[in-house]
């Protein structure tokens, strides 16, 4: 399978932990983005990067959150001393040059954190 | 500025009959627009998009979606609903960037 993967789907953890989570891209495609997605919501817009530039960052993202893109493939989301309201699922997708205008982009299947 | 409003956050349909999914959008600019579907334990998937072409646009699995700039609507159609197309779907605007700005979802009940 050549989508985007996500790992690990599930985590649990406790309050104050910290959590990563991990995302493949598509291999040629040069754009990341996180999204989070709450229950009975819309995804929301976190960050993204262009190649290894984080290019933009939402003020939903705070200081416990940083996500890096080192070598311009997989990207991490890192989460520090996670709270309650972090539960959520966390989506990453990636977009290629072919579609860097036409908004089009391919979502992974998400990584569930629950935070007890 | 760009958002999106889903006017249904819950849509029930009998198998067959038509399906209409509402969306109203606000953007300072002349927008590009993207309907999404998530079926439950899978990844977001585009069923359709609308980029200043044609006003009418045809997806995938029969849907399609007609963009009124006088009515900053961008409605999601379907004459005859299949049970497999129960799911989340999600009317989305982009902005600069790629960066998706999405609605709240609209849950599509199909009834047998």
């Amino acid at each position: 399978d050549t989508g985007v993967s996500q790992d690990p789907r599930h985590k649990i953890t406790k309050r104050g932990q910290n959590v990563t989570f991990r995302c493949d891209p598509i291999s040629e495609h040069n754009r990341l983005y996180w999204y989070r997605q709450t229950l009975g919501q819309g995804p929301e817009f976190l960050t993204y990067f262009q190649n290894e530039a984080q290019l933009e960052k939402s003020r939903l993202l705070s200081d416990r959150f940083s996500a890096e893109r080192p070598k311009g493939s997989f990207s991490t989301l890192e989460i520090q001393r996670t709270e309650q309201g972090d539960s959520a699922m966390y989506l990453c997708a990636s977009a290629g040059r072919g579609t860097q205008n036409t908004g089009e982009l391919f979502f992974g299947e998400g990584s569930r954190l629950t935070v007890l | 500025a760009q958002s999106v409003t889903q006017l249904d956050s819950h849509v029930s349909v009998s198998e067959g009959t038509p399906v209409l999914l509402r969306c109203n959008y606000s953007s300072s600019y002349s927008p590009s627009l993207f309907w999404y579907v998530q079926h439950p334990n899978k990844g977001l998937q585009l069923l359709l998009k609308y980029t200043s072409a044609a006003t009418l646009v045809k997806g995938i699995n029969g849907f399609e979606a007609e963009f009124k700039k006088s009515e900053t609507s961008f409605h999601l159609t379907k004459p005859s609903a299949h049970m497999s197309d129960a799911a989340e779907y999600f009317c989305v605007v982009s902005g600069a960037g790629n960066m998706l700005t999405f609605g709240g979802g609209t849950r599509l009940m199909v009834k047998p």
